[in-house]
């Protein structure tokens, strides 16, 4: 199983700031997921990427495969950005069916 | 273009009761997935279904059985609903290995 931790936990910022959350994992693998939690519950999916860096509106996903090590950042950060964001990675070799998931980091985007 | 659809949202059943959580897609998607989320701890990948005709365990599979009934759906049966399955249920399906997931809104489930 390919263990995931996320940093920080939970982050509180005010609007307009840049947010970076850290994603680290533990052993090699084909693609890592980034995913939004609202806080109703709803999840979507915000990216997958294996290599370097994908940009969607605000947010900007990098990924380095080689430090295992993934960031999520937003720029110009909105009170409806507050959310829980949750990485997630397929074990080595293993099927990319079977996701293991981060606990996520609460981020919360004071007006 | 509905996404994904779980039915009910809610329910609370009593210990040793059975039910069926209903999930379907409308968006041609070939692998379908039940995860149960818990305080404190991410998704857990309970069955999946990487096409219509298959399905295969995940990481916490006792107590539960899943059928894929066609492409669109794939349901997930608590024989004997314990305590300790007390959980919200999501249901997801991506088109294929490598593309993003859709999910589901979720199932509260409370079992007392």
């Amino acid at each position: 199983k390919n263990e995931v931790e996320q940093s920080p936990q939970n982050l509180t910022a005010q609007e307009g700031e840049f947010i970076t959350i850290n994603c680290s994992y533990s052993v090699g693998i084909s693609a890592l997921h980034w995913l939004q939690q609202h806080p109703g519950g709803g999840i979507v999916s915000l990216f997958m990427l294996s290599s370097g860096k994908k940009k969607h509106g605000r947010l900007i996903a990098t990924i380095n495969i080689q430090e295992k090590h993934s960031s999520l950042h937003i720029t110009a950060s909105h009170p409806r950005d507050s959310a829980v964001y949750i990485c997630a990675v397929p074990p080595m070799g293993g099927s990319n069916y079977k996701l293991t998931f981060g606990k996520g980091t609460l981020l919360t985007v004071n007006p | 273009n509905a996404g994904v659809t779980q039915t009910p949202k809610f329910q609370v059943l009593k210990t040793g009761q059975s039910m069926t959580l209903q999930c379907a897609q409308d968006m041609n998607h070939n692998s379908m997935y039940w995860y149960r989320q818990d305080p404190g701890m991410g998704l857990r990948l309970i069955y999946y279904s990487a096409s219509e005709g298959t399905t295969d365990k995940g990481e916490v599979p006792n107590g539960y059985n899943v059928s894929r009934l066609n492409k669109r759906e794939f349901s997930l049966r608590l024989e004997s609903a314990a305590p300790s399955q007390t959980s919200v249920y999501f249901c997801a399906s991506r088109l294929q290995e490598n593309y993003g997931y859709t999910f589901g809104s979720g199932t509260r489930l409370t079992v007392v």
